[in-house]
Parts: C-alpha cells; sequence; structure tokens
C-alpha cells in the first residue's frame, strides 16, 4: 500500500529556516513532488527528487533519500508569503499515471 | 506557459441539478487529471486521461462523468450529486511519461472550481 507521513503543522520565525519532513512507504517508487499551497488556491510545483540527494532551487531546497524512504523540503530566509501548506507527493511505480499526496503541512511565518 | 484554466471559479448547485466543469490547458500535454479537495485534506485523485483515452478511474461514483473531448480540453459532467461531494475540484495537466521518471511527469494545476453542492 502507500502512505506518506508528514507534521501537520510548523510555525516558524521571518528570515529563519525550515525543515519540512516527510517519509514513504510505497509499492515502487517514481519520483517525489513537492507542492506548495495557498489557503483555497491550486497547489503549485516547487521540486522534484527521482535520485538521492539535494535539489536546489532559490530559497528552496529538497532532498531524498530512497533507501530511507525520507525526504525533506528547507526553506530559507523565510518570508510571510510562504505562509502556506506543503504538500509531499510520490508517484509509485505502477506504470501509470497515479500520484499520491500527503496531508501536507501547514506552515505558518510570523514576525 | 504554465497554465491551466478552470471554469467556473465557483458553482453552487442543486441535488437534481446538471452542470459541467470545464478545464483547458494549452501547453501540448497529453495527460489530464481531475482531483477532488476537502478543506484542510490532500487532493484526492479522481480520473486520469492520457492521449484522450480514460486511464485511471478511481472507483468514483457514477454522477461523476469525465470527457475529453481533445488534447487541450477536459470536462467534468455532473448530475444527482449529493452535500458531501462539496469541495474544491482541481484539474491538472503534464506532459507525459510512461517511464515516469522525467521532470515531465510533474503536474501543473488549474485554479480549481469551488463546488457547492445544496
Amino acid at each position: 500500500g502507500q502512505n506518506i507521513d508528514q507534521p501537520t503543522e510548523m510555525t516558524a520565525t521571518e528570515g529563519a529556516i525550515v525543515q519540512i519532513n516527510c517519509t514513504y512507504q510505497t509499492s515502487g517508487f517514481n519520483g517525489l513532488f513537492w507542492y506548495q499551497q495557498h489557503a483555497g488556491e491550486a497547489p503549485t510545483f516547487l521540486s522534484y527528487n527521482v535520485l538521492d540527494g539535494l535539489e536546489e532551487k532559490g530559497r528552496f531546497s529538497s532532498f531524498l533519500s530512497r533507501s530511507k524512504g525520507y525526504s525533506y523540503l528547507l526553506l530559507k530566509e523565510l518570508q510571510m508569503k510562504d505562509s502556506a501548506s506543503y504538500l509531499c507527493a510520490v508517484r509509485p511505480y505502477t506504470g501509470g499515471f497515479k500520484t499520491i499526496f500527503g496531508a501536507g503541512t501547514r506552515l505558518f511565518v510570523k514576525a | 506557459d504554465t497554465e491551466v484554466t478552470q471554469t467556473p471559479k465557483h458553482l453552487v448547485m442543486g441535488m437534481t441539478n446538471k452542470k459541467s466543469l470545464k478545464c483547458e490547458q494549452h501547453m501540448g500535454h497529453r495527460a489530464m487529471y481531475w482531483y477532488k479537495q476537502k478543506a484542510k485534506k490532500p487532493p484526492e485523485l479522481m480520473f486520469v486521461y492520457s492521449y484522450e483515452k480514460l486511464s485511471i478511474n478511481e472507483s468514483v461514483p457514477s454522477r461523476f462523468s469525465p470527457e475529453c473531448p481533445n488534447s487541450s480540453l477536459l470536462n467534468l459532467h455532473l448530475h444527482a450529486l449529493q452535500p458531501e461531494d462539496s469541495a474544491l475540484y482541481l484539474c491538472a495537466s503534464s506532459q507525459d511519461s510512461l517511464l515516469g521518471q522525467k521532470l515531465t511527469d510533474t503536474q501543473y494545476f488549474g485554479p480549481g472550481t469551488r463546488l457547492t453542492v445544496l
């Protein structure tokens, strides 16, 4: 079966660094995505990892360890606009187009 | 251009109404998706179309009927819905990769239709 775990909520201070963890168990693995979703809006793509290691994109970085079934999203120099839900999503290798989303981590950035 | 558009933005309907949600993308993507999202929950996959053919139906009740008239358009026909069907309905598209190991698998979401069933 598929299972994705993320913390429900996190709070951090403007200008700080925050790490959002994601662990997963899937039947096969075909890539891990991170999406940002502001309340009432659609998810927007942040990053994609399929090989082990760190992918950096500006203030956002995502790390993957396939052997541990573990990923994290790192946000640096936090801004108030980063307050949102962050969804970890996994594509199991079923030969199709299915993507399983975690419940999301609600991040609150305070001044 | 990474835009997926959806209409209408908001929809209120009674349980006996028939309505349709529309989704459009002009990125040349060949896979299109419908998701349902309840408040504070993750998106739940409903349907996937690949090359205009239904590829995945996640055991969705027949009161939801998808249609893919061409590679740019995806519709979701609604009939005899229940109040518990009230949710945000998201459309997404991706370039298409059967191997699923490329960035081209990234799904781009539309803004969603907020549906309320009375």
